[in-house]
C-alpha cells in the first residue's frame, strides 16, 4: 500500500534523445507526485511535481504524465543532455500528511 | 539552493564508538527529516521532527536517536556504531506551506569498521 514502484532501475539514453522513468503507486490517499534529482555527492532536489488533477506538468525539456485510473506516473526528459546524467527518484505524498514515499531511484546516464 | 547543512560529509570509525550526525537548516522549517540511503535504494525515513521539542522514529527501524531542542538543528546520535549502521545519512526539512516538498542536505557518508 505504501510502496512506490519505479523502472528502469538504471537507464542509459544518447545526447538529444527522450529518457523516461516510470513510477507506479497503491495508495489512492497520495495526492503529490514529486521528482527529484541526484547528483553524485549531493542530497536529492526537487525537479518537478504534479498533483492528479492534471495530466500533465511541463517545465522546459522536464514533463511529468500522469495516469489517475492506472496509478501511474513517468517523468519524460526531452533533449537529454549529458548534464541530466543522475540518479532520479519518484515520490508520493498526501496532503496534510508529511511522509513522502520514495521509489528505488533511476540511474541515468546520457552519453555523449 | 537549499540552505540545509551537513557535517561531517564522510565519517570512518571503529565498531562501538558513539557518533552524532550534524544537520542545520537556516529556512526556519518547522519539520525536519533523516532518511537513510543505501546505493541503488529508495530513501528510508528513520526519524522525523514537527517542530522543537518534537521527535517520532520513521518508517524503517533505527537504532540512532535524534533531538530538537532548537529550530533550525536536528542531530541524529549513534550511541554504539556498528557495521550495519554503514550508509548514507540524508536530512531534509520543509515549511508548513509547502509540506510536501522535502529540502535535502548533501548528506552523511558514514563507514563502520
Amino acid at each position: 500500500q505504501q510502496q512506490v514502484k519505479q523502472s528502469p532501475q538504471s537507464l542509459i539514453v544518447q545526447k538529444g534523445g527522450i529518457s523516461i522513468i516510470n513510477c507506479a503507486y497503491e495508495n489512492t490517499a497520495f495526492d503529490y507526485f514529486p521528482w527529484y534529482q541526484q547528483f553524485p555527492g549531493k542530497g536529492p532536489a526537487l525537479l518537478i511535481a504534479i498533483r492528479p488533477d492534471v495530466s500533465e506538468k511541463k517545465e522546459g525539456r522536464f514533463t511529468i504524465s500522469f495516469n489517475k485510473s492506472a496509478k501511474q506516473f513517468s517523468l519524460h526528459i526531452m533533449d537529454s543532455q549529458p548534464g541530466d546524467s543522475a540518479t532520479y527518484f519518484c515520490a508520493a505524498s498526501n496532503t496534510g500528511g508529511f511522509k513522502t514515499i520514495f521509489g528505488a531511484g533511476t540511474r541515468l546516464f546520457v552519453k555523449a | 539552493e537549499a540552505d540545509i547543512y551537513q557535517t561531517p560529509r564522510y565519517l570512518v570509525i571503529g565498531t562501538g564508538k558513539k557518533i552524532t550526525l550534524e544537520c542545520s537548516q537556516t529556512m526556519g522549517h518547522d519539520k525536519m527529516y533523516w532518511y537513510q540511503q543505501d546505493p541503488g535504494m529508495e530513501l528510508h525515513l528513520i526519524h522525523y521532527s514537527y517542530g522543537v521539542n518534537s521527535t517520532e522514529k520513521g518508517d524503517l527501524s533505527s537504532e540512532s536517536t535524534v533531538s530538537r531542542i532548537r529550530t533550525e538543528h536536528f542531530p541524529l546520535t549513534l550511541e554504539s556504531a556498528r557495521p550495519s549502521h554503514t550508509s548514507q545519512y540524508l536530512c531534509a526539512s520543509s515549511d508548513d506551506r509547502h509540506q510536501e516538498t522535502q529540502y535535502f542536505g548533501p548528506g552523511t557518508r558514514l563507514l563502520v569498521l
